[in-house]
């Protein structure tokens, strides 16, 4: 069936490193794929998307391509801030009744130190 | 900007009691979703519903209900409190067509005890 797994974490970094967050899924036909955050004591947020192959999403200074031939949606930033700590969500929808359906991954906690 | 508003954002219940949870949007979103987020596992789908009465169940429907008498509101029913509900309840709605049918807009969640 369709899934999305991603990276266990928590991931701690020093404010100003590199975020890499992995992400990889299977899904049948073309799915949309998304990364979703989630701050302390809030509910998910869309940060980017990517609905077909080679498309670049991007916000915030986060990035992520969609590669469909190694079926990943890789989460990126150059420089992270202690701002960025959240949960980090990837998700894919995928055609269903009433229109699609959502499957996300497990979330990646990320702690940035100052 | 889209707003999706849970009722409570903690909630304390004793375990056999009927407990509601609900769910107000104010963007006139066709789809509606409930959630439970649990430490590891993700968000996992209960219910959803694409429009005013209709539903569907989600990967995880057993022990709850749901009602969507009007469009813009759902609510998410605990028929009999247990403990293993003891969770994170998310709602989320989005539209149903368009650039963005893809996207969906979250409550800030309802934290339920149930004990």
């Amino acid at each position: 069936g369709d899934s999305v797994t991603q990276m266990e974490g928590p991931v701690t970094l020093s404010e100003e490193a590199f975020l890499t967050i992995n992400c990889t899924y299977t899904a049948t036909g073309y799915p949309s794929l998304f990364w979703y955050v989630q701050y302390p004591g809030e509910g998910l947020q869309l940060l980017l998307k990517a609905t077909k192959a080679d498309d670049k999403g991007s916000n915030k200074g986060f990035e992520a391509t969609y590669r469909k031939e190694t079926t990943s949606f890789h989460l990126e930033k150059g420089s992270v801030q202690v701002s960025d700590s959240a949960v980090y969500f990837c998700a894919l929808t995928v055609p269903n009744t009433g229109g699609f359906k959502t499957i996300f991954g497990a979330g990646t906690r990320l702690f940035v130190k100052a | 900007d889209v707003k999706v508003t849970q009722s409570s954002r903690y909630l304390v219940k004793r375990t056999g009691e009927k407990v509601f949870l609900e769910c107000v949007q104010d963007m006139d979103h066709e789809n509606m979703f409930w959630y439970r987020q649990d430490p590891g596992l993700g968000l996992r789908l209960i219910y959803f519903s694409y429009d005013v009465k209709m539903k569907e169940k989600g990967d995880i429907p057993e022990g709850y209900s749901v009602s969507r008498e009007k469009k813009e509101r759902f609510s998410l029913i605990l028929e009999s409190a247990s403990t293993n509900q003891t969770s994170m309840y998310l709602c989320a709605s989005s539209l149903s067509s368009g650039e963005e049918r893809n996207i969906q807009y979250f409550g800030a969640g309802t934290r339920l005890s149930v004990l």
